[in-house]
Formats: C-alpha cells, sequence, structure tokens
C-alpha cells in the first residue's frame, strides 16, 4: 500500500520569501502525485499534479513542484509567498493500477504561517 | 457552473445514533468519493461511487454506507456513531469513473461531531 510523509507539521515564511515544502512518498512503483491546498472553511483545490514526463510541473496560484524518483519526493516550491497562501497544504498519491477507484493517499499536511 | 455542495455544514450527535450527510456533485460529473479528514490529520479515502454503484472503498467498517443518485448527488450514512467519528467529511466529484486523469473538486465539507 502506498503512503506519504510530509515531515513539516508547521512552516513559516515571510511575505515576498521563497517557499518549499517537503513531500515524500512510499509505492512500488511511480505514482500519480497531487498537491492540494485547503483554506477555512474550504474545501481541498488541486494546485497540481504530474503523472509522467517532465519532471517540473506547474500548477496554478505560481506553485511548481518537482518529482524525484531517486529521492521518491515531490516538493512543491513557491519563488515568493503572498499572505493569501497562508493555508494547510497537502501532498497526495494515487496508485495508476487501481484507475482512480482506490482514492487518494494523503499526507498528513503542513500548516504555512506567513509572517508580514 | 455550481460547484460542489454539501449539507449540513455541521452536525452534532450522540454515540450510536446514525447520520446521512449529502453531496451534489458539480454539474456534469458522473463521480463522487467521499473521505474522512480527522482534526489534523490528511484525509482519509472512503469509498467511491460511479453510475450509482460503489467501484471503490478504503479501510472503513460497513457501517460506513452510501449511495449515488441518478442526477449523480450522493449520501454518506454512518450507523451506529463512536466519538472517533468526529470528523471533517469531504466530497469530491470528477468525470471518469474516478480516472486520476480528471481533477477531483472537492466540496467544503460536513463537520460531524459525535458527543
Amino acid at each position: 500500500a502506498q503512503s506519504v510523509t510530509q515531515p513539516d507539521i508547521h512552516i513559516t515564511v515571510s511575505e515576498g520569501a521563497s517557499l518549499e515544502l517537503r513531500c515524500n512518498y512510499s509505492y512500488g512503483a511511480t505514482p500519480y502525485l497531487f498537491w492540494y491546498v485547503q483554506s477555512p472553511g474550504q474545501g481541498l483545490q488541486l494546485l497540481l499534479k504530474y503523472f509522467s514526463g517532465d519532471t517540473l510541473v506547474q500548477g496554478i496560484k505560481g506553485f511548481e513542484a518537482e518529482f524525484k524518483r531517486s529521492q521518491s519526493s515531490f516538493n512543491l516550491r513557491k519563488p515568493s509567498v503572498h499572505w493569501s497562501d497562508a493555508a494547510e497544504y497537502f501532498c497526495a498519491v494515487g496508485a495508476p493500477s487501481g484507475g482512480g477507484a482506490d482514492g487518494l493517499t494523503f499526507g498528513k499536511g503542513t500548516h504555512l504561517i506567513i509572517q508580514p | 457552473e455550481t460547484g460542489v455542495t454539501q449539507s449540513p455544514t455541521h452536525l452534532i450527535k450522540t454515540r450510536g445514533q446514525q447520520v446521512t450527510l449529502r453531496c451534489s456533485s458539480q454539474s456534469g460529473h458522473n463521480t463522487v468519493s467521499w473521505y474522512q479528514q480527522a482534526l489534523g490529520q490528511g484525509p482519509q479515502f472512503i469509498f467511491q461511487y460511479y453510475r450509482e454503484e460503489e467501484n471503490g472503498r478504503g479501510n472503513f467498517p460497513p457501517r460506513f454506507s452510501g449511495l449515488q443518485f441518478p442526477n449523480y448527488s450522493s449520501e454518506l450514512n454512518v450507523n451506529a456513531l463512536e466519538l472517533d467519528d468526529s470528523a471533517l467529511y469531504l466530497c469530491a466529484s470528477s468525470r471518469g469513473g474516478g480516472s486520476f486523469q480528471e481533477t477531483q473538486y472537492f466540496g467544503p465539507g460536513t463537520r460531524l461531531l459525535v458527543l
């Protein structure tokens, strides 16, 4: 079974600074990889996803993520954060073999705090 | 285009009771997935419905059951509520039978408190 680890429970970043959120996964092959953001009172919103091909993927709101097979990682980055980026961020994996019917496996999330 | 909606937004029940949560899919979506998100945790997959049938299930007991209706809306039913069932319940709708190639759109969730 697949699993996801987000090592950082909380991260504090100054507005305008760069951001990197870590995600490591465990799966026998290359899974489908996702990053979601959850703001208070909101549902999860998809930021970006990786299935195959170019290991650097661009998403919405200026986010990008890089898939590194050798490190089993899929870290999320943003060059300059805005106060509105404060939220909970979740990394998730999906097993290609299940065709989607097995659902996504999420990490426990990283709470991003933006300092003015 | 209407997004995914869930009702009610909040709910308080006592242990042993039964609860029904509702989800209206985004227009044109034929697949609904349900997730349980305990406080401080990531969402956990409960099950998925496609064309009114359950086509995938996570590690949840049978007292968690669901329905999908012809208009693709869905219900999550939980019987014999336990204290650990207290959580935010999220539904997500998508096209294509749940294929990961299709984006899942999440509703805002129903927060259930079991006393």
